[in-house]
């Protein structure tokens, strides 16, 4: 099973819309992670939540927001995108900023029109 | 700084042995990881190297030092892309990724 749960599996969305991607884990890992992945190349880094509060900011652009409610719960609110953000939106787990392996859950496929 | 680098691509008949480069360098005391990409899957842990007990590595600084991973008698099953990730405190790095391809 899937430790790091990621929802909608796919998103279609329109330049002007507004919309959400949300990631669950339920292993008590303290740092959440967002990365965007383009088709044939590696995950790149944009967020990085450490005990609820971003730590790293890839310098995104702001039409991406990220949000941590609690420990387990990290989402990423999408507005006035781009097509070029069309892409595979990865989150991903560890027990701490600074050590252990990270838990990716299976993505959420965004096409933006 | 850190940097990672990986061979992009290899391809295989079944039954061989093959071993998958990740050259890195760093000025801390980093740990490898390994993870593969499956279609559809969610990215999956293969192996980790700690270099943080290690004494022999210049006292912290590392360059281009090879950490691969090794997969014997491989089978169709194990095409796929196999990534390194390099962690030194809160920096976090892939490779390109190396493709692997076997054929039947």
């Amino acid at each position: 099973d899937t430790e790091v749960t990621q929802t909608p599996k796919h998103l279609v969305m329109g330049m002007t819309n507004k919309k959400s991607l949300k990631c669950e884990q339920h292993m008590g890992h303290r740092a959440m992670y967002w990365y965007k992945q383009k088709a044939k190349k590696p995950p790149e880094l944009m967020f990085v939540y450490s005990y609820e509060k971003l730590s790293i900011n890839e310098s995104v652009p702001s039409r991406f927001s990220p949000e941590c409610p609690n420990s387990s719960l990290l989402n990423l609110h999408l507005h006035a995108l781009q097509p070029e953000d069309s892409a595979l939106y990865l989150c991903a787990s560890s027990s701490s900023l600074y050590t252990g392996e990270l838990f990716f859950g299976e993505g959420s496929r965004l096409t933006v029109l | 700084s850190n940097s990672v680098k990986q061979t992009g691509q290899i391809t295989v008949s079944e039954g061989a042995s093959v071993t998958m480069n990740c050259t890195y360098t760093s000025t801390g005391y980093p740990t490898l990881f390994w993870y593969v990409e499956y279609p559809s899957k969610p990215l999956q842990l293969l192996q980790r190297e700690t270099m943080e007990n290690s004494k022999n590595f210049g006292g912290g600084n590392i360059k281009d030092k090879n950490s691969p991973i090794v997969k014997y008698s491989v089978q169709v099953s194990d095409s796929a892309v196999y990534y390194c990730l390099l962690r030194c405190h809160n920096d976090m790095r892939f490779g390109a990724g190396t493709r692997l391809t076997v054929k039947p």
